[in-house]
């Protein structure tokens, strides 16, 4: 099956920087992936996904970068606010309707005012 | 995106006793459930899935008699977790998937269980 891991397991950046986190896949059967944010006690939030027929989407401060060979894909997040401060996990999925998620295990970051 | 409204948030229910989450898609038709387990600090646990109109999919190491799931229509599913114990105790969350493969997550259930 899908094995998706995710690095950093923690991140702190300066308020105003950039924040960049990472993750591996194993099944190239995979072509949907999507990243969501969880505020402490709060559900996850889809906030942006991306698609395999595609290397890059960006939405305002937030990109997400696809690199299909390699198996990889990045959040990158810019002008960080305290705000982004949150839990952030990516996932994968073979985009069929009813086929499973893969979660990453999790990114805590932390913007530092 | 789209909403799913998960109740009730917290629950505190005695040893032995059942419990039933509700998952709802409010404004799409959701043809696939699934049910989570996360653990403080941890990431998302797939518990089963769930397909409308038929039997749950349950992950290896989950007990289906323990954690009953029952997807009868296409915006309600449910999560019954029958005579629970202290070490159920957790935060059970649904996420609901319509005709894409966007899947959305409710607001999760804390249940402890005394």
């Amino acid at each position: 099956g899908e094995n998706v891991e995710q690095h950093p397991s923690t991140l702190s950046v300066q308020e105003g920087d950039s924040a960049v986190i990472k993750c591996t896949y194993s099944d190239s059967a995979s072509n949907y992936f999507p990243w969501y944010k969880q505020e402490l006690g709060k559900r996850p939030q889809l906030i942006i996904d991306i698609r395999s027929n595609v290397g890059e989407k960006k939405d305002q401060r937030i990109a997400v970068t696809l690199n299909k060979t390699a198996k990889h894909f990045s959040l990158h997040i810019t002008e960080t606010q305290p705000e982004d401060s949150a839990v952030y996990f990516c996932a994968a999925s073979n985009g069929n309707t009813g086929n499973q998620f893969y979660f990453g295990t999790g990114t805590s970051l932390t913007v530092i005012p | 995106g789209a909403v799913v409204s998960q109740h009730p948030s917290r629950v505190i229910c005695k040893s032995g006793t059942s419990v039933k989450i509700e998952c709802r898609s409010l404004d799409f038709q959701a043809t696939t459930m699934f049910w989570y387990r996360q653990f403080p600090k941890k990431s998302l646990m797939l518990m089963a899935t769930s397909n409308e109109g038929s039997k749950a999919t349950y992950e290896q190491g989950v007990e289906k008699d323990k954690f009953l799931i029952n997807h009868a229509s296409l915006t309600l599913s449910t999560l019954t977790v029958t005579s629970a114990h202290p070490e159920d105790s957790s935060f059970y969350i649904c996420s609901a998937q319509g005709g894409l493969p966007e899947a959305f997550f409710g607001q999760g259930t804390r249940l402890t269980v005394v």
